[in-house]
């Protein structure tokens, strides 16, 4: 299983440019989430999505949107990137298997807003 | 806002040495989970306890939580330059199993 993939793993937009991140997960997770990381900072919740189909916003949602078309793919998308956009991305994903789950993270991706 | 507040912020020790650090919260929680990050990387789930849980054990961790002082406590054992990391808690309080996470604590083992 490769777990919780994202894509792209870097990149540097200018301000205004528009750009899709992909998070992929092949463990049949219901429960998919979108956090950014600022440095020397804990994650924040931008939004997350209970099942295919369905998504709600997180913590710090403005200026992002979101789509699960289909239940192991979760699209971050910018729609007019600003500097302040700039930080590591995390996706995660977990199941529905019990009450208290743990929540499987990706490797992150690094982007840059000029 | 950041419902976990880790203490301290950054901690260095000698290799096998212990390690402890501390998570504060705000409001009632169904669980607290701890995590590790090393540099560059994701987050990778270490040890999970619940709110009716005082203590659990994981190898070299041992976690405790106070529900009525709404903290916690990670102490890494006889720690080794590989638990060189920071270490995130982050508390599961409501539908949707979302977590949300502390500033972290920066943990630096020297050999």
């Amino acid at each position: 299983n490769a777990g919780v993939t994202q894509t792209p793993k870097f990149r540097v937009l200018k301000t205004g440019q528009s750009m899709t991140l992909l998070c992929a997960q092949d463990m049949n997770h219901e429960y998919m989430y979108w956090y950014r990381q600022d440095p020397g900072m804990g994650l924040r919740l931008i939004h997350y999505s209970v099942g295919e189909g369905t998504t709600a916003k997180g913590e710090v949602p403005d200026g992002y949107n979101v789509s699960r078309l289909k239940k192991q793919n979760f699209l971050l998308g910018l729609e007019s990137a600003a500097p302040s956009q700039t930080s590591v991305y995390f996706c995660a994903s977990t199941g529905t298997s019990g009450i208290y789950n743990e929540q499987f993270f990706g490797p992150g991706t690094r982007l840059t807003v000029l | 806002s950041q419902q976990g507040e880790e203490d301290p912020q950054a901690l260095s020790i000698q290799e096998g040495e212990n390690a402890t650090m501390n998570c504060s919260y705000k409001t009632s929680i169904n669980n607290l989970q701890w995590y590790r990050q090393n540099s560059g990387r994701g987050l990778v789930h270490l040890i999970l306890i619940r709110s009716n849980e005082r203590e659990k054990h994981s190898g070299r961790l041992r976690v405790t939580l106070d529900t009525s002082k709404k903290s916690s406590s990670l102490l890494i054992t006889a720690s080794r330059a590989a638990d060189t990391a920071s270490y995130f808690c982050a508390t599961d309080k409501a539908a949707g199993n979302k977590l949300t996470f502390g500033g972290g604590t920066r943990v630096l083992v020297k050999p």
